[in-house]
């Protein structure tokens, strides 16, 4: 049973690039999230998809695109990577019948 | 704005000893509290509570919700090296699409 993964787990890109990060889950969960955490910050919700084609804006979206073609996956793109997007990305994955959430190991990313 | 504020930020204690961990929020539509531990890698899930004065048991840990006072508590007894870790509190919100808003985390680390 894979669950939730992540890929890359690290990558190290420049001020300008495109990224795009994957998230994989194998639950057949309606709900992914896209987070990031840096010090001082805990989590904070970049965006969320409730179903494939339906995604929304979390607390921090500026920057960040988001794709839901498939229920299993969901990509996060940073369309013109900034230094202040260096952080540890999470994905995370719920099937909505409660609350818990299950997260994928994570993206160390840091824009050079 | 919706809030969760933790406490301690840190703290060291000795093998053995108990501790506790506090969590309050401020939140509108409150549904249910979790706690996650995230050692240097993603969060997993220890409890969910919604309900107030009901314990939530796990071997040496536990947690209990006041939903008057709005704040929970997650207690570690007869701590080990390998409780260190940052301890995570998030709070879903009722019609939020499985959202969770988190605190930013105690940093527990136990000595020998």
């Amino acid at each position: 049973d894979a669950g939730i993964t992540q890929s890359p787990r690290y990558k190290i890109t420049e001020t300008g690039r495109q990224v795009t990060l994957m998230c994989h889950q194998t639950w057949s969960h309606s709900y992914m999230f896209w987070y990031r955490q840096d010090l001082g910050h805990g989590l904070r919700l970049i965006y969320y998809s409730a179903a494939a084609d339906i995604t929304d804006k979390g607390e921090v979206p500026d920057g960040y695109v988001v794709s839901r073609s498939k229920t299993e996956n969901f990509p996060l793109t940073l369309e013109s990577a900034t230094r202040s997007q260096t952080s540890v990305y999470f994905c995370a994955s719920t099937g909505g019948w409660d609350e818990t959430q299950y997260f994928g190991p994570g993206t160390r990313l840091l824009v050079l | 704005e919706d809030k969760v504020v933790q406490s301690p930020l840190s703290l060291v204690v000795h093998e053995g000893d108990t501790v506790t961990l506090n969590c309050s929020y401020e939140v509108t539509n409150f549904r249910s509290l979790l706690w996650y531990k995230q050692e240097k890698k993603a969060p997993t899930f220890l409890f969910m509570l919604t309900s107030s004065g009901i314990e939530k048991k796990s071997g040496r840990l536990s947690s209990i919700l006041d939903k008057k006072e709005l704040f929970s508590i997650l207690n570690i007894t007869a701590t080990q090296t390998g409780d260190s870790a940052v301890y995570l509190c998030a709070v879903s919100l009722t019609g939020t699409a499985s959202k969770l808003t988190f605190g930013t985390g105690t940093r527990l680390q136990v000595t020998l």
